[in-house]
């Protein structure tokens, strides 16, 4: 059955740094998301992802955060200058064609900020 | 504000013992409403999507029901293995709006 990944599982990183966390979507799905989930909290959208280009971002997903997608089958999420406040898990999802709003999502990146 | 509230916050159930865990939202205009399952450290895993009043779907033990302000998710005799958290969620457009989640514990 297919799956989302995601890589690394848990990363560990010193304030200030720039760190890439990497999603590989399922292969025929056309929208990407991200979200993050500080422990004991809800789960928060950043942003949805489509044809190549943002289509939705909360306020969260301020100038300190960016998305790619560098080829046909890896998405990515950059964090640059980290603060302690960004130590989270960290989930990619995505879904299928228009109007296909279930979404499958990844076992997460565990991100911890020193 | 797209809001998502769900309640109980938790609820610990005897195995067999049928409750609902509710979900309330206040959204301009119901795009979708989904139901999440997840374990700890883990991401959520897809349950259901409803789109319109009166609309039911069921999964095993999981029914998920519709109403114009709030939707239910019923769980008949449950099993010590359907203990996790269950998160509903609504979107407008492409941005999700997730709940708080009810933490459900079915005991042996």
């Amino acid at each position: 059955e297919p799956e989302v990944t995601q890589t690394p599982s848990h990363q560990v990183t010193q304030m200030g740094q720039e760190v890439i966390l990497r999603c590989v979507p399922i292969s025929n799905h056309l929208y990407f998301y991200w979200y993050r989930q500080i422990l004991g909290q809800k789960v928060e959208f950043l942003v949805s992802f489509y044809n190549n280009e943002i289509s939705e971002k909360s306020e969260i997903f301020d100038d300190q955060f960016s998305v790619e997608r560098p080829d046909g089958s890896n998405f990515t999420l950059k964090i640059r200058s980290t603060k302690l406040e960004d130590s989270a898990m960290y989930f990619c999802a995505s879904s299928g064609g228009q109007g296909a709003y279930e979404q499958y999502f990844g076992p997460g990146t565990r991100l911890t900020v020193t | 504000e797209d809001q998502v509230t769900q309640s109980p916050e938790a609820l610990r159930l005897q195995e067999g013992e049928s409750s609902s865990l509710n979900c309330s939202y206040t959204v301009s205009g119901l795009r979708g409403l989904f139901w999440y399952r997840q374990d700890p450290g883990k991401g959520p895993e897809f349950l259901f999507t409803l789109y319109s009043a009166g609309e039911e779907k069921e999964k095993e033990r999981l029914k998920a029901t519709l109403t114009k302000k709030e939707s239910f998710l019923h769980i008949t005799a449950p099993k010590p293995e359907d203990s996790a958290t269950y998160l509903c969620a609504s979107n407008y457009g492409q941005n999700f709006v997730f709940g708080p989640g009810t933490r459900l514990s079915v005991l042996p």
